[in-house]
């Protein structure tokens, strides 16, 4: 059974760093990748990075671009978010979401976890 | 773009509630739906714009291709209610979701 855990979120100060995690069980990401997602309060959804399965590819959104890096721990089967610079636009509830791939292997999020609070505030 | 219609959607328990969703370029099948009720995460409901996921039940069927795309639940069900996103993963990166329409149980 596939399960996400996500946990790091808190209240930071503007141009500060925080470190996501995101704790998986019942897959492995040498099959599968990962992504984060986040919401701020009352609004949608804005994807955030991705890590192919094996971590050889990332992207990013143009929104965190040179500030945030997705990275994992295969053996732990961890993957984590770095977030530098974060500025008060990066308060959110951030998900990480599994990857799965359809019948044309384009990739879409079949599991999401709970999702962790970040607030960037002074 | 992912754009959504209506942004909310009060529907009596038993009726029909019909999401649209458009994308600014062609997407082939690859949407997929959410449900986000308050305080948890998305739900996966439907993926290649018309297969439904594990568990969901057959009252939700999504239909399209291309640019435009429906969500519909035939019989709306009192737990059927909160925020419907569709999400494009054809043109990335991003993968981009829509504004999310409400639906509300009249």
């Amino acid at each position: 059974q596939v399960q996400l855990v996500e946990s790091g979120g808190g209240v930071v100060q503007p141009g500060r760093s925080l470190r996501l995690s995101c704790e998986a069980t019942g897959f492995s990401f040498r099959t599968h990748g990962m992504h984060w997602v986040r919401q701020v309060a009352g609004r949608g959804l804005e994807w955030v990075a991705v890590m192919s399965y094996g971590g050889t590819n990332k992207y990013y959104s143009d929104s965190v671009k040179g500030r945030f890096t997705i990275s994992s721990d295969i053996s732990k089967n961890i993957v984590y978010l770095q977030m530098n610079e974060l500025r008060p636009d990066d308060t959110a509830v951030y998900f990480c979401a599994k990857v799965e791939y359809d019948s044309s292997g384009f990739q879409y999020f079949d599991s999401w976890g709970q999702g962790t609070l970040v607030t960037v505030s002074s | 773009v992912m754009t959504q219609s209506p942004a909310t959607l009060s529907v009596s328990p038993g009726e029909r509630a019909t999401v649209s969703c458009r994308a600014s370029r062609s997407v082939g099948s690859h949407l997929a739906w959410y449900q986000q009720k308050p305080g948890q995460a998305p739900r996966l409901l439907i993926y290649g714009a018309s297969t439904r996921a594990t568990g969901v039940p057959d009252r939700f069927s999504g239909d399209g291709s291309g640019t435009e795309f429906t969500l519909t639940i035939s019989s709306l069900q009192s737990e059927d209610s909160g925020v419907f996103y569709c999400q494009q993963y054809n043109n990335w990166p991003p993968w981009t979701f829509g504004q999310g329409t409400q639906v509300e149980i009249k």
